[in-house]
């Protein structure tokens, strides 16, 4: 079964910690994006990647970064963390030979 | 791409089928229609996407208007699991990258 893993399904931090949230997908997947969804806002793309070592800024990337070493893990980098991103960030993985999105479960972030 | 409208909620009875509906009135000859659903507390998951014909899968079937500019997403028999957001999403054929996620559908499912 084809998986895209995130390392935490809950966190607690507080405002100005450095906060990594990690993602790993076991399918060779090229692409890969890091979401994050608020009630009445739905999903925003942040950052994605579409090849190691590549990074693309999405429609919401001030205040954080990402991190591509490795085809299959991509990580989220929040470098000092504010209440307003309490939210749920969601990755997903891509095939470039197909438009299907494969997500991971979500990790849910408090900022405190 | 191309903009899709979907009602905010809908209900269904257990083992009852549920016919999702989309309108897409701009839809052009390239875009694809594609159904993702998010279970609470889950990311999206794949449904189901089509071009022109009908398609059907192990989790639903996808019926396209003859014209395109609306689609129907059918669960054959609707189960609690199924409780869920569904979202309508248009696609130009070929591309990779981002699907934009509009409000979607919140489906309930009654017991």
């Amino acid at each position: 079964d084809v998986k895209v893993t995130q390392s935490s399904r809950y966190l607690v931090k507080r405002t100005g910690e450095k906060v990594f949230l990690e993602c790993v997908q076991d399918m060779d997947h090229e692409n890969m994006f890091w979401y994050r969804q608020d009630p009445g806002l739905g999903l925003r793309l942040i950052y994605f990647s579409y090849d190691v070592k590549m990074k693309e800024k999405g429609d919401i990337p001030e205040g954080y970064s990402v991190s591509r070493e490795k085809k299959e893990r991509f990580s989220l980098i929040l470098e000092s963390a504010s209440t307003n991103q309490t939210s749920m960030y969601l990755c997903a993985s891509q095939g470039r030979n197909t438009g299907e999105l494969f997500f991971g479960e979500g990790s849910r972030l408090t900022v405190l | 791409d191309a903009k899709t409208t979907q009602p905010n909620s809908m209900e269904s009875n257990e083992e009852e089928p549920v016919h999702l509906p989309c309108n897409h009135s701009t839809i052009s000859g390239t875009d694809y229609i594609h159904w993702y659903r998010q279970l609470p507390s889950q990311g999206p998951e794949y449904v189901i996407h089509g071009l022109t014909s009908n398609v059907n899968n192990r989790m639903a079937s996808l019926a396209i208007a003859e014209d395109r500019k609306s689609s129907t997403l059918i669960l054959h028999r609707a189960t609690l699991r199924d409780a869920a957001v569904y979202y309508c999403i248009l696609r130009y054929g070929g591309s990779q990258g981002n699907l934009i996620f509009g409000k979607g559908t919140k489906l309930s499912v009654k017991p």
